[in-house]
């Protein structure tokens, strides 16, 4: 099983800031089949970013992924209100699926 | 409108056992690799299992720690996918979510329903 470590566990930022967030897997995932989730309290999660860099249908361009391998990064480039929320990364290239334990961007 | 609506959640005793279903609507089901998430409370997301389409085998897949104690199955007449729980444990206490990837990758997961809460406890 292929463990995702994300990192860091929560970030502190203020609206207009730049947030990196971090996936690391355990061993290499093929195909680069990583994508990136977004949630808020009681909701459902979100689909932001598939195969590691595409963005979803509607995503705001302040949103970007990269990464290949066993390093993935999730960017928002300038903090809005609305991205202060809980992340999680997800690979699909072996199985099980399995998810990372989330990075929490609260705002500070 | 691409819904999908989970049903069947509530309290349960160790040891018990519980039937989720999922109703999807607004998609070919039939052609829908579906899934199963849960989270627990406060917790991240875990990936229960799936069952692929009937088209590419309708085999199905679990994550360890509840192989062997449930089943997904899927009635592609009635638009519906189930997650059979038996030997419920104090662990399985969490949101169960239903999910499938319809539009980019079969496992980049683009719709949600809202979750069912199951709770085990004596």
């Amino acid at each position: 099983e292929i463990v995702l470590t994300q990192s860091p566990g929560t970030l502190s930022l203020s609206p207009g800031e730049r947030a990196t967030l971090s996936c690391r897997a355990s061993q290499s995932v093929s195909g680069s089949f990583l994508n990136w989730y977004q949630q808020k309290p009681g909701q459902a999660p979100r689909l932001l970013i598939f195969g590691a860099s595409k963005r979803a249908t509607g995503l705001p361009d302040r949103f970007s992924g990269s990464g290949s391998g066993t390093d993935f990064t999730l960017t928002i480039s300038r903090l809005e209100p609305e991205d202060f929320a809980v992340y999680y990364c997800q690979q699909y290239g072996s199985s099980p699926l399995t998810f990372g334990g989330g990075t929490k961007v609260e705002i500070k | 409108e691409v819904q999908v609506v989970e049903s069947g959640g509530g309290l349960v005793k160790p040891g018990g056992s519980l039937r989720l279903s999922c109703a999807a609507s607004g998609f070919t089901f039939t052609n829908a690799w579906m899934n199963w998430v849960r989270q627990a409370p406060g917790k991240g997301l875990e990936w229960v299992g799936h069952v692929k389409s009937k088209t590419d085998g309708g085999t199905t897949d679990y994550g360890a720690p509840v192989k062997g104690r449930f089943t997904i199955s899927r009635d592609d007449s009635k638009n519906t996918l189930y997650l059979q729980m038996n030997s419920l444990k104090t662990d399985d206490t969490a949101v169960y979510y239903c999910t499938t990837g319809l539009v980019y990758s079969r496992s980049a997961f683009n719709f949600w329903g809202q979750g069912t809460m199951v709770t085990v406890s004596s």
